[in-house]
């Protein structure tokens, strides 16, 4: 069966700082891949996709970055935080069809301070 | 373009009352339907879906949803709830292309005893 982790699930980092949130995929080959950001009230916002290795794709502009070094590896990078980077990071795959599912991780609790 | 409205932030109710979360969506696409729910500090887990064929549908835990195409409604309902039900339901659409999904705000649904 498939199993997606993530890491690590609550991180506190001071403004300025980098940033690296891991998500890796078990039990599938070529899964699509995405980073949401849940803020409170206001949903899921999708931030980034991917459909294969060093392809990404960027929904909003922000002070964030994605890479896919590996089929089943996702990161969400930083070079510098800012207050406003503070939230809930999920990183879910699917198998990319419209009517596909996503399959969500546990969740990163970001705070930046 | 794909919107979704969940017409409630918050709903409260008392144990073993029904209850009904609204959702509403927008779409330019044939749209497959989904609904999560989400404890808390915890990622995303699928309750049920609407991908074609009979328009309700239900999940494993008593929860059940009607699609209504023509007042482009996805509702979930329980007859009875139960504290164990407390969470946030979030109602997702899907059928663009790389199987993103678009989120609705979310619903906090507290059962008290």
């Amino acid at each position: 069966s498939q199993t997606i982790h993530q890491w690590p699930a609550t991180l506190v980092q001071p403004v300025g700082s980098p940033l690296s949130l891991e998500c890796t995929v078990e039990g599938t080959s070529n899964p699509n891949l995405y980073w949401y950001r849940q803020a409170a009230g206001r949903g899921l916002q999708l931030l980034f996709y991917s459909v294969g290795i060093g392809q990404i794709s960027s929904e909003v502009p922000q002070n964030l970055s994605a890479s896919r070094p590996q089929d089943r590896q996702f990161i969400l990078s930083s070079k510098k935080l800012l207050l406003s980077d503070s939230g809930f990071y999920l990183c879910a795959w699917s198998l990319g069809q419209p009517a596909s599912e996503a399959f969500f991780g546990q969740g990163t609790r970001l705070t930046v301070v | 373009a794909q919107s979704v409205t969940q017409l409630d932030s918050q709903v409260p109710v008392f144990e073993e009352a029904p209850v009904e979360l609204r959702c509403n969506y927008s779409s330019s696409v044939s749209v497959y339907l989904f609904w999560y729910v989400q404890y808390p500090n915890q990622g995303l887990q699928l309750l049920l879906k609407y991908l074609s064929g009979s328009t309700l549908v239900e999940s494993i835990n008593g929860f059940e949803a009607e699609f209504n195409k023509s007042q482009t409604s996805f509702h979930l309902r329980k007859p009875s709830v139960h504290i164990s039900d407390t969470a946030e339901y979030f109602c997702a659409a899907g059928g663009t292309s790389y199987g993103k999904l678009t989120f609705g705000q979310g619903t906090i649904l507290t059962v008290h005893p």
